[in-house]
């Protein structure tokens, strides 16, 4: 079983604060995928990394897959209130078989 | 607003009720996906529906029952469910199964066993 590990678990941070969140596993995946979810709504992907060391970047966001292609991380700059939620990495090796999700990290930004 | 909608949004059963979850999407998406999250916890996978076939059941109970009677239309019966089945249900899409396609979720049904 493949097992994806985030951290940190929680974080609260002040507005402006810069911030990165890991996710680490033992095993090689095909690709990674973040996700954000709030309360009471479906996870919203906000990026798919595929291709070891690819950094990809989504306004103050950016995220980084491992050369090995077994971590993954986020970083935020200057973070603001509406980055707060619920920051879940996802992956799979094998047409959907195996595919799973990291415990998340929840991140709380006060104005 | 989310391309994969759920209904309903919220329901609450006793356990020997019969109902169903919806899922639909037009994205053209040809695999379908539920899954179960608890408070606090991530998702769950449960199934994978791949060309309206089911390619993967992660042994899930025999009172949760798939349906995908075309390729926008996903639908989970439940019937004799426990109060540990209370949950968010959610049901996802993407263009392939294949690994690295992303997903794409709807918004959950909260269910509620009483």
């Amino acid at each position: 079983t493949q097992l994806l590990e985030q951290s940190p678990q929680f974080l609260s941070i002040q507005e402006g604060e810069n911030l990165t969140v890991y996710c680490n596993s033992s095993s090689v995946f095909s690709s990674l995928q973040w996700y954000r979810q709030e309360p009471g709504e479906g996870p919203v992907l906000l990026v798919t990394v595929v291709t070891g060391g690819e950094v990809k970047k989504l306004k103050r966001l950016t995220f980084q897959f491992g050369d090995a292609r077994k971590d993954s991380s986020l970083h935020i700059t200057a973070a603001q209130p509406g980055d707060t939620g619920l920051y879940l990495c996802a992956g799979g090796t094998n047409y959907g078989q195996n595919f799973v999700f990291g415990p998340g990290t929840r991140l709380s930004v006060l104005p | 607003d989310t391309e994969v909608t759920q209904t309903p949004k919220h329901l609450v059963m006793g356990m020997t009720n019969k109902k169903s979850l919806k899922c639909e999407q037009h994205m053209g998406h040809r695999a379908m996906y539920w899954y179960k999250q608890k408070a606090k916890k991530p998702p769950e996978l449960m199934f994978v529906y791949s060309y309206e076939k089911l390619s993967i059941n992660e042994s899930v109970p025999s009172r949760f029952s798939p349906e995908c009677p075309n390729s926008s239309l996903l639908n989970l019966h439940l019937h004799a469910l426990q109060p540990e089945d209370s949950a968010l249900y959610l049901c996802a899409s993407s263009l392939s199964a294949r690994s690295g396609q992303p997903q794409h979720f709807g918004d959950g049904t909260r269910l509620s066993i009483l």
